[in-house]
């Protein structure tokens, strides 16, 4: 089975922290994405990664940015965290179907 | 994208077959129907896929009608744990990323 991890299940920072949200996945998918979920606007796409060092805006890229060094890993960066990026986050891999992770529940105080 | 329609939401009763509609009148030719389930405080689950034919795996069969403007996902034999949110998505198999829309709200009842 396709296994695609997320570092943290729960994760509280403070505003205008630096936050890392990781991902790996173990079935040498080309493809990794980063979405969010907010209670009535469903999943939306921030960034997706086509392979190592290649990534591509999704249509909520704002305030966030990723890295994709290894091609099993996948990394979430916000960079200056802010009460608006309180969300789950959603790592997925592979091309269709998607493999997603269980979450990560962001909460920015 | 092709645009999908699927109810709000669905009852069934534990035992029973769920069947899940989804409109899709602008499906292209070369685009697929995927569907994924999301359990409350999990990811997104992968169930199945189809183009034109039938399908059916350990999880659900999936029905697509001749014109392909809508399809069924069938749960043949519903359980408590098949309670989650279900997303149809149409989608070019040469396209990586997904839209999710609201889905469909099943609720498997006793």
């Amino acid at each position: 089975d396709v296994k695609v991890t997320q570092s943290s299940r729960y994760l509280v920072k403070r505003t205008g922290e630096k936050v890392f949200l990781e991902c790996v996945q173990d079935m040498d998918h080309e493809n990794m994405f980063w979405y969010r979920q907010d209670p009535g606007l469903g999943l939306r796409l921030i960034y997706f990664s086509y392979d190592v060092k290649m990534k591509e805006k999704g249509d909520i890229p704002e305030g966030y940015s990723v890295s994709r060094e290894k091609k099993e890993r996948f990394s979430l960066i916000l960079e200056s965290a802010s009460t608006n990026q309180t969300s789950m986050y959603l790592c997925a891999s592979g091309q269709q179907p998607q493999h997603f992770g269980d979450g990560t529940r962001l909460s920015i105080l | 994208d092709a645009k999908t329609t699927q109810p709000t939401s669905m009852d069934c009763a534990e035992g029973r077959a769920a069947n899940l509609p989804c409109n899709h009148s602008t499906i292209s030719g070369n685009e697929y129907v995927y569907w994924y389930r999301q359990i409350h405080s999990q990811g997104p689950q992968y169930i199945i896929h189809g183009l034109k034919n039938n399908e059916t795996n350990e999880m659900a069969s999936l029905i697509i009608t001749e014109d392909r403007k809508s399809s069924t996902l069938i749960l043949p034999h519903a359980t408590l744990r098949d309670t989650a949110v279900y997303y149809c998505i149409v989608r070019d198999s040469g396209y990586s990323t997904l839209t999710f829309g609201k889905g469909t709200m099943l609720l498997v009842s006793p």
